[in-house]
């Protein structure tokens, strides 16, 4: 079945530093979507792509889908204290999505 | 507007006791799923169901069962709970495979 691997696990950044996490899946995607998890609480949509080579921006936070369709990175410019969580890209896999493992952003102030 | 409500939120079960989690959503959703997350696993489709009276299976179903009698409603069963279930279940609906919404979450404790 259809895999969604997200590098790297955990990143701990100062605040103002960058932060980008990556997400790659073993079978071409129709879409990828991306989401925001808070410590001790419930994923929250973020965006979704649909097209090749797709780059979508929102606020400080930039989404990318790969020309081949089977990757997708999610980059933070100037991180927050706000950005704190778990991010998660979903890959679409015939009226399911399945959930990458997750990458735990810390920022320190 | 409650969006996807699950219930219970906490639950602690002995080894071989069954039970129900409880999925509703008021948005009118065709599709709806049943995730469990733990901790370096991210979530992990368990059952889904693309409409009423329709069920399928996820990446890890085995242990579980679901039922979608109503458009609404999305059950999750466990018939003979284990230890390995303990986990923090997620429910979400969707239209179609577009954004989906998540309940809070129901922890589970299996000892």
């Amino acid at each position: 079945g259809q895999q969604v691997m997200q590098i790297p696990q955990y990143q701990h950044v100062q605040e103002g530093e960058d932060f980008t996490t990556y997400c790659n899946s073993s079978t071409t995607l129709s879409n990828i979507q991306w989401y925001k998890q808070r410590p001790g609480g419930h994923p929250v949509f973020l965006i979704q792509l649909v097209k090749s080579g797709e780059v979508k921006k929102q606020k400080r936070l930039t989404f990318q889908f790969g020309e081949a369709k089977k990757n997708s990175s999610l980059h933070i410019t100037a991180t927050q204290t706000t950005d704190v969580g778990t991010y998660f890209c979903a890959g679409d896999d015939t009226d399911k999505l399945i959930f990458g493992t997750g990458t735990r952003l810390q920022v320190f102030p | 507007n409650a969006g996807v409500t699950q219930t219970p939120k906490f639950r602690v079960l002995k080894t071989g006791q069954s039970m129900t989690l409880l999925c509703a959503q008021d948005m009118n959703h065709e599709y709806m799923y049943w995730y469990r997350q733990d901790p370096g696993m991210g979530l992990r489709l368990i059952h889904y169901s693309v409409g009423e009276g329709t069920t399928a299976k996820g990446e890890v179903p085995d242990g579980y069962n679901v039922s979608r009698l109503k458009k609404q409603n999305f059950l999750l069963g466990l018939e003979s709970a284990a230890p390995s279930q303990t986990s923090v279940y997620f429910c979400a609906s969707s239209e179609n495979t577009g954004e989906l919404f998540f309940g809070e979450g129901s922890r589970l404790t299996v000892l």
